[in-house]
């Protein structure tokens, strides 16, 4: 068990250009959520995944914004032309199929310039 | 959504004590309550689960009205390590979990 694993951990980026971001989860942990964390600001719910299947969206996750899990492991959440709005720091966290605690990784910070 | 949580920020002194309130416009299934570092991802404290209960562990210990929606987490006699933003988190039906606004604790000697 190695914890939840976030990559990169820091992305600077221009506007307008695409990032893809990495989660691999804690194996065996069938829910996967995505959160954007702003400076001082609790961390934003964005989707939630149990294994493959995205079950909730978040409206504020736009159109620019997508996440797959395509074989209920690893999972992607791509921006596309990003803006200086989407700097942030994006959060994943797994947990396992009963109502326990949630595992963060240590974030990936997206840095729009 | 977003469960509201007060206060805002609190100042205490080494050895003094603090309560944090969460509150939520929905039915709550579990409150969950972090902890972040400055820079650091959240770390779990607690889970509370519905039935209303009671939990803790050393200083800290929550609880959870479910009637009310709303959780409380204490912490007595705090110490410098228990600096950080609180946060609790909430599970509703349908599985989706928020978290709540934040209370940032400062510890000071």
């Amino acid at each position: 068990d190695t914890g939840v694993s976030q990559d990169p951990r820091h992305k600077i980026t221009k506007r307008g250009q695409n990032v893809t971001f990495r989660c691999d989860p804690i194996s065996e942990h069938n829910r996967l959520y995505w959160y954007r964390q702003t400076l001082g600001q609790g961390p934003e719910f964005l989707t939630y995944f149990q294994n493959e299947a995205q079950l909730e969206k978040s409206r504020l996750l736009s159109d620019r914004f997508s996440a797959e899990r395509p074989k209920g492991s690893f999972s992607t959440l791509e921006i596309q032309r990003t803006e200086q709005g989407d700097s942030a720091m994006y959060l994943c966290a797994s947990s396992p199929p009963a109502r326990v605690k949630a595992f963060f990784g240590q974030g990936t910070r997206l840095t729009v310039v | 959504q977003q469960p509201v949580q007060s206060p805002q920020a609190v100042i205490l002194r080494e050895g003094e004590d603090a309560v944090i309130n969460c509150s939520s416009s929905k039915a709550l299934y579990s409150v969950h309550w972090y902890r972040q570092k400055h820079g650091e991802a959240p770390i779990f404290l607690m889970i509370l689960l519905k039935g209303g209960e009671q939990k803790g562990h050393d200083k800290i210990s929550a609880s959870f009205n479910e009637k009310k929606q709303q959780s409380s987490l204490y912490l007595t006699a705090s110490q410098l390590s228990y600096s950080g933003t609180y946060f609790c988190g909430t599970e509703s039906t349908g599985n989706q979990f928020y978290f709540g606004t934040g209370t940032s604790l400062t510890v000071i000697p």
